[in-house]
């Protein structure tokens, strides 16, 4: 089945450094979704990427979908202690990029010392 | 304006026992979607709702697990004979036709004893 793969797993960083996750899928992608859980909170919805090669900004966020659709960014600029959480990428289940349910990688857990 | 709503927010029983967990959908949401976090771990999926059938159970672990949707609003899970391995938060999420974004309740945490 599919497959969502997450590095790193945990990332500490100093506030005001840049960071970045990654994600990379088993199968082709029709689109990929990125959520942010805060501790002790639910996903929250950031962005969803679909087109190959696709970059898309959010302030500080930077999100990227690889050419071949299998991969995927998201880079934070100058970190603040508001961005603590755990960063989560998700693809459809059934491949069409439909309202069908999501694969959720691990995540990459985010701690920034002041 | 309302969100996803679950209750319980917090669920303790013993093992072997029987439980409901329920999710309010946001109102005018087609799709829901039961999935179950562990500590540490991205949500796993569970089962999808398209209206009030269930469009994908594949998730669903064992027969233990069901779910239902009967008017096509409010879920409820049901966990029949609970093991201490079914120890979990559990989320409910939500999404419209016309978009793909995932709204999630505040979850229900369930722990077995």
């Amino acid at each position: 089945g599919q497959q969502v793969m997450q590095i790193p797993q945990y990332q500490h960083v100093q506030e005001g450094e840049d960071f970045t996750t990654y994600c990379n899928s088993s199968t082709t992608l029709s689109n990929i979704q990125w959520y942010k859980q805060r501790p002790g909170g639910h996903p929250v919805f950031l962005i969803q990427l679909v087109k190959s090669g696709e970059v898309k900004k959010q302030k500080r966020l930077t999100f990227q979908f690889g050419e071949a659709k299998k991969n995927s960014s998201l880079h934070i600029t100058a970190t603040q202690t508001t961005d603590v959480g755990t960063y989560f990428c998700a693809g459809h289940r059934g491949g069409g990029g439909g309202a069908d349910g999501l694969t959720f990688g691990k995540g990459t857990h985010l701690i920034i010392q002041p | 304006g309302a969100g996803v709503s679950q209750t319980p927010s917090n669920k303790v029983t013993e093992k072997g026992k029987y439980v409901e967990l329920r999710c309010d959908p946001i109102s005018g949401h087609t799709a829901l979607y039961w999935y179950r976090q562990s500590l540490g771990q991205g949500p796993e999926f569970l089962i999808y709702f398209q209206g009030t059938g269930a469009a994908d159970d594949s998730g669903l672990p064992n027969d233990r697990f069901f779910a239902v949707r009967p008017e096509g609003s409010v879920s409820t899970l049901k966990i029949q004979r609970t093991e201490r391995g079914d120890s979990a938060v559990y989320l409910c999420a939500s999404s419209s036709a016309l978009a793909n974004e995932q709204f999630f309740g505040p979850g229900t945490r369930l722990t077995v004893l």
